[in-house]
């Protein structure tokens, strides 16, 4: 099977920079995926990693390495709209046909204060 | 515009009585899934499909049916709903094409009394 940790809860000031760790135990590993949801909302896709390394989408970044199972989110020039929760995600092949099944862990709270 | 839709966004039922939530994708996505979603345990997978007659159970598809007849429609089936399947639920769509990117539906809270 596979499972992933992340924090249940992080706060922090409005235009400071945060990290959210992911950690995941799979086989099969794929990639790993960061969703965004504001209370009530649908997760909307924010960054993808398939190799080792940092990628940057304006304020945020997200980073793997595969060799430790680890990856994070990093949000720069927090705003209070960030508040939200974040979930990191899994692409484990798991079945045979081409059939992936995305793991999500179980969220980050992220609170950010004026 | 290109989105997911579902339907009913609230739907509030009893023990027992059939029921039906729609999901609908206008991108042309082969690949399309349900989620639902409790406090605490994140989004859990309860049933996707690689494309049209081909689906495969998730993580957790007790108690629920899905059917692909087209590529823009993956009805969500709760023949004898139990108020343990009180949560709220979301479709997505994905192209399949490696990035892993899913477009998620507004979601249905769903309420069995």
């Amino acid at each position: 099977g596979q499972s992933l940790e992340q924090p249940s809860e992080v706060t922090a000031v409005e235009g400071a920079i945060v990290q959210i760790n992911c950690t995941y135990q799979t086989s099969g590993f794929y990639g790993l995926s960061w969703y965004q949801q504001h209370d009530g909302g649908a997760p909307t896709f924010l960054s993808y990693n398939a190799l080792d390394g940092l990628e940057e989408t304006g304020r945020f970044s997200s980073f793997l390495s595969r060799s430790d199972s680890y990856g994070y989110l990093l949000l720069q020039e927090l705003q209070m709209k960030d508040s939200a929760s974040y979930f990191c995600a899994v692409r484990d092949y798991q079945r045979s046909g081409g059939s992936y099944i995305p793991t999500f862990g179980r969220g980050t709270s992220l609170i950010v204060h004026p | 515009e290109a989105q997911v839709t579902q339907n009913p966004r609230y739907l509030i039922t009893v023990t027992g009585k059939k029921l039906t939530v729609t999901c609908s994708q206008n991108m042309n996505h082969e690949y399309m899934s349900w989620y639902r979603q409790d406090p605490g345990l994140g989004l859990r997978q309860i049933y996707y499909s690689m494309n049209v007659e081909v689906t495969d159970k998730g993580d957790v598809p007790e108690g629920y049916k899905v059917s692909r007849k087209e590529k823009r429609n993956f009805p969500l089936i709760l023949e004898s709903p139990s108020p343990n399947q009180t949560s709220l639920y979301f479709c997505a769509s994905s192209l399949g094409d490696g990035t892993d990117t899913q477009y998620f539906g507004p979601g249905t809270r769903l309420t069995v009394l």
